[in-house]
């Protein structure tokens, strides 16, 4: 079946560091791929939707700048947490949407990336 | 505007009890799209059931259920027979007519935490 992998699974980082997550989709093509956060206890909340070869479309209150997403090839988008501080600690999980052959399109999510930052 | 309400926080029910999750949605959308999704400790999330609104025929799939009524907005989900391997926590999620497509993020509920003791 469809496997989005997420790396890495786990970081700890200092303050003011930049960390970089990846999605990967494993056998199949994402034309896009969703970004959401879970902070500890709650519920998942839309970040951004990211686009094979165009900017990224960032939900309100989520600053652009401060969450870099590259979408540069149709398997692998990239999350960057510049300048992380203690109130990004949460838990990054990404979903690819893609076509599999003689399906419908769907939506797979990754396994996670809890990212803490001290 | 889409949301997603599931009223209970947290249940706890003892080993072979039934328990039934709820979930009740608001949406404009005539087609779209309900799903259920595990979350154990890991964070990762298992993708349980998904349902178009077309499709009001009630699931059952092992131990799980799920009753669909479009008159009262729910999307219930059953657990019959509970085993410890069910505590976790159960998030209830909405797509609208776009799913396929590349607005079709999922919007979650704030999730159930369920706890089955042995």
């Amino acid at each position: 079946g469809a496997v989005v992998s997420q790396h890495p699974s786990w970081v700890i980082c200092k303050s003011g560091t930049s960390v970089k997550i990846e999605c990967r989709s494993l056998d199949f093509q994402a034309t896009t791929m969703f970004w959401y956060r879970q902070f500890p206890k709650q519920s998942l909340m839309l970040m951004a939707t990211s686009n094979e070869g165009s900017k990224a479309t960032y939900e309100q209150g989520v600053e652009k700048d401060k969450f870099l997403i590259n979408h540069a090839s149709l398997t692998l988008s990239t999350l960057t947490v510049t300048s992380a501080h203690p109130e990004d600690s949460s838990f990054y999980i990404c979903s690819a949407r893609g076509l599999l052959e003689g399906s419908s399109y769907e939506q797979y999510f990754g396994p996670g990336t809890r990212l803490t930052v001290t | 505007a889409q949301k997603v309400t599931q009223a209970q926080t947290e249940i706890s029910v003892v080993e072979k009890e039934d328990v039934t999750l709820d979930c009740v949605y608001e949406t404009r959308d005539t087609t779209y799209y309900l799903f259920w999704y595990k979350q154990p400790p890991s964070g990762e999330l298992v993708f349980l059931i998904r349902r178009n609104s077309f499709d009001e025929q009630n699931e059952i799939s092992g131990r799980y259920s799920w009753n669909f009524q479009k008159s009262t907005s729910s999307f219930n989900f059953t657990i019959t027979a509970s085993q410890v391997v069910d505590s976790a926590v159960y998030f209830c999620a909405l797509s609208g007519s776009n799913y396929g497509g590349s607005q079709g993020n999922l919007i979650f509920g704030k999730g159930t935490k369920l706890s089955v003791k042995p």
